[in-house]
């Protein structure tokens, strides 16, 4: 089973600031790599897939980066509706699929 | 509009037995292999399980293997979980989520149903 770790667990910000989120995998996982975002209340959305690839309707303003076994996401000019728990998943080796356990990102 | 809606959710002695249903709306649902994805309160998602377009490649997370059983009924564009020996570690929203066509990403989620297991 692939382990995925995220860092930092909380990151707390500024309204316009740019934040980099971390991910590392316990081993390669090619590009197969997708970030989540979850509000609070509500079910994830899908934000990235393969790496860097937008889905729909996602603002540039989010961006991902990486391969192999780390992995970045960066909200740039960073708005009060993106406070949420991010999550990262890999899709290379499975089954199981797996997740990280999410960074928090929290409004100053 | 795609639309995944859970239903069935509820409280479960330990030990008890529940069944999970995910009707399914604005896709052609016999393309997509569908997951359960589960979380529990306050804490990280967790993959469950794998059911594809077809309903013949079936993948459960070791957690479950052996108590859970996933199924799909392609002409009502429905997809089940029966749950069977619950135990409290199972307590958690379930969400029934859409494979990406072409990779393992989850781009559509339901809103998630609560199973709670307690005596």
């Amino acid at each position: 089973e692939v382990l995925m770790t995220q860092s930092p667990g909380t990151l707390s910000v500024s309204p316009g600031e740019t934040v980099t989120l971390s991910c590392r995998a316990s081993q390669s996982v090619g590009r197969d790599l997708a970030w989540y975002q979850q509000k609070v209340g509500q079910a994830p959305r899908l934000l990235i897939y393969d790496t860097y690839t937008r889905a729909t309707d996602i603002p540039p303003r989010f961006s991902a980066t990486g391969s192999g076994s780390e992995f970045t996401l960066t909200i740039s000019s960073l708005q009060s509706e993106d406070l949420a728990v991010y999550y990262c998943q890999q899709y290379n080796n499975w089954p199981p699929v797996t997740f990280g356990g999410g960074t928090r990102v929290e409004i100053k | 509009e795609v639309q995944l809606v859970e239903s069935g959710g509820g409280l479960v002695k330990p030990g008890g037995s529940l069944r999970l249903s995910c009707a399914a709306s604005g896709f052609t649902f016999d393309t997509y292999s569908i997951n359960w994805v589960r979380q529990a309160p306050g804490k990280g998602l967790e993959w469950v399980s794998s059911i594809s377009s077809s309903g013949t490649y079936i993948f459960y997370a070791d957690s479950v293997k052996g108590r859970f059983t996933v199924t799909r009924d392609n002409a009502k564009n429905s997809l089940y979980l029966q749950m069977h020996s619950l135990r409290a570690e199972d307590t958690a929203v379930y969400y029934c989520v859409r494979e990406n066509q072409w990779l393992v990403a989850f781009d559509s989620w339901g809103q998630g149903t609560l199973v709670t297991v307690s005596s």
